[in-house]
C-alpha cells in the first residue's frame, strides 16, 4: 500500500530555534499534502493544505508566518516551525493523497518538544 | 460544514468481549466516512471506510462499521476484542465533492483488560 514517511519522528530543541519536518510520499505522487497538529489526548486539527507548486491554504487561526509550508515536488512537503516556543510543542502529522477523491495516507508523526 | 461526534472518550472492555464505538456525524451534503486507528506515538492507519454501495463495511482484523443515513451514524463494532486492539480510534468524515479534506472526531480510547 501507499507509504508516507515523516522525518524526524522526535525532535527536542531550545526555544527560539526553527525546526523543519519533512513529509515524503514514497511510492506515489502526492498532489496534495495535509499537515495536522494533535495535542495530548485530543483529535487531529488540520493546520493547512498544500498542493504541489502552489501556496498552502491555512486553516483559520493558524499563523502562516509561524508554520511555513513548502510543497516543491510531488513527493515532498516540509513544515517549518519558526522561532519555536514551548507552546508549539505537539505531535505533528502529515498526510498525502494522489487525487482529490483518493483516501489520505498518513505519516507516523513527529513529536516536537520545545524546551 | 461537517462535524463528527464521538460521545465516548474512553471505552474499557474485557478481552474477548464485544465492543461498539459510537460515531455520529452531521452534514448538509453527501459524505464519505472513515474509521482510523492510532497506536501510541504513531500516525493514523485507515481501519475502514464507507464510500458507496453496501452500508456494512469490514476491516481485515475483524472490525466492522455500518453506515446508517437516517440516524447519521457510523458505529464501529467488533464481536470479540484482543489486547492488541488497545488504541485510539477516530471517526472521520469528508465531503464527496471535496473528498480530500477530512474532519476528525475527538477520538475514543479503547482499553482492553485481560
Amino acid at each position: 500500500g501507499a507509504v508516507v514517511s515523516q522525518h524526524p519522528s522526535w525532535v527536542i530543541c531550545k526555544s527560539g530555534t526553527s525546526v523543519k519536518i519533512e513529509c515524503r510520499s514514497l511510492d506515489f505522487q502526492a498532489t496534495t499534502m495535509f499537515w495536522y497538529r494533535q495535542f495530548p489526548k485530543q483529535s487531529l486539527m488540520l493546520m493547512a493544505t498544500s498542493n504541489e507548486g502552489s501556496k498552502a491554504t491555512y486553516e483559520q487561526g493558524v499563523e502562516k508566518d509561524k508554520f511555513l509550508i513548502n510543497h516543491a515536488s510531488l513527493t515532498l512537503s516540509t513544515l517549518t516551525v519558526t522561532s519555536a516556543h514551548p507552546e508549539d510543542s505537539s505531535f505533528y502529522i502529515c498526510s498525502a493523497t494522489g487525487r482529490s477523491n483518493q483516501p489520505q495516507h498518513f505519516g507516523d508523526g513527529t513529536r516536537l518538544s520545545i524546551l | 460544514a461537517q462535524s463528527v461526534t464521538q460521545l465516548d472518550s474512553q471505552v474499557p472492555v474485557f478481552e474477548e468481549a464485544p465492543v461498539e464505538l459510537r460515531c455520529n456525524y452531521s452534514s448538509s451534503v453527501s459524505v464519505y466516512l472513515f474509521w482510523y486507528v492510532q497506536y501510541p506515538n504513531q500516525g493514523l492507519q485507515l481501519l475502514l471506510k464507507y464510500l458507496s454501495g453496501s452500508t456494512l463495511v469490514e476491516s481485515i482484523n475483524g472490525f466492522e462499521a455500518e453506515f446508517n443515513k437516517s440516524q447519521t451514524s457510523f458505529h464501529l463494532r467488533k464481536p470479540s476484542v484482543h489486547i492488541s486492539d488497545t488504541a485510539e480510534y477516530f471517526c472521520a468524515v469528508s465531503e464527496r465533492s471535496s473528498a480530500s479534506k477530512i474532519i476528525f472526531g475527538s477520538g475514543t480510547r479503547l482499553s482492553i483488560r485481560p
